[in-house]
């Protein structure tokens, strides 16, 4: 069974960081492009960044680009995401998803349950 | 950057009716990469179609997806229970970053 399990949310002063990460299993992850996807309170989806099969591209979203930092280990079959500067509206549900192929311009074909980031004093 | 516009952002029906979900893009979407998820209350989104056309796996065949360019669709041709949930379409075919719609809630009338 293809499985996706976030992990690494909480409560975090502004101003600070946070590490999240996804567990990948089930499918070869290599062969994969993955992303995180956040959605905040009450609202609706936003893509926050995406990382090709072997990391060779990258792409961002402009409401993070700078501060958040997308990495993966595929001898761990893990997925990351290192979010520095964090604000208020940062808040949200972190979605981890397989995309459909290796390049991360794709679609999102499998989602894990998400992890929440709360950035808050 | 693509703007995806989603509307109605809400459509009210009964089960049994016809849904009919618009997405219309900024700029065109290269080669029909679209994208449609269905999210229900504290479930993480579930992919429908891709393609602007085709089914994901396991996706049932009253779910149908259509457009191409600027305007796109997707219908559902007669609601069941389990149907009404939030929808949202996403773009692909644009560099160097993804967009989502703002999500059309198809709740029982």
């Amino acid at each position: 069974e293809v499985q996706l399990v976030e992990s690494g949310g909480g409560l975090v002063q502004p101003g600070r960081s946070l590490r999240l990460s996804c567990a990948a299993s089930g499918f070869t992850f290599d062969d994969y492009a993955m992303h995180w996807v956040r959605q905040a309170p009450g609202k609706g989806l936003e893509w926050v960044s995406g990382i090709s099969w072997n990391s060779g591209s990258i792409g961002y979203a402009d409401s993070v680009k700078g501060r958040f930092t997308i990495s993966r280990d595929n001898a761990k079959n893990s997925l990351y995401l290192q979010m520095n500067s964090l604000r208020a509206e940062d808040t949200a549900l972190y979605y981890c998803a397989k995309g459909d192929y290796d390049f991360w311009s794709g679609f999102m074909n499998v989602w894990g349950k998400g992890t929440t980031v709360t950035v808050s004093s | 950057e693509i703007v995806l516009t989603q509307s109605p952002g809400t459509l009210s029906l009964s089960p049994g009716e016809r849904a009919t979900l618009s997405c219309r893009a900024s700029q065109s979407v290269s080669s029909s990469y679209l994208a449609w998820y269905q999210q229900k209350p504290g479930q993480a989104p579930r992919l429908l179609i891709y393609g602007a056309s085709s089914r994901a796996t396991g996706i049932p065949d009253r779910f149908s997806g259509s457009g191409s360019g600027t305007d796109f669709t997707l219908t559902i041709s007669r609601l069941e229970p389990e149907d009404f949930a939030v929808y949202y379409c996403q773009q692909y075919g644009s560099s160097p970053r993804l967009t989502f719609g703002g999500g059309t809630k198809v709740e029982i009338k």
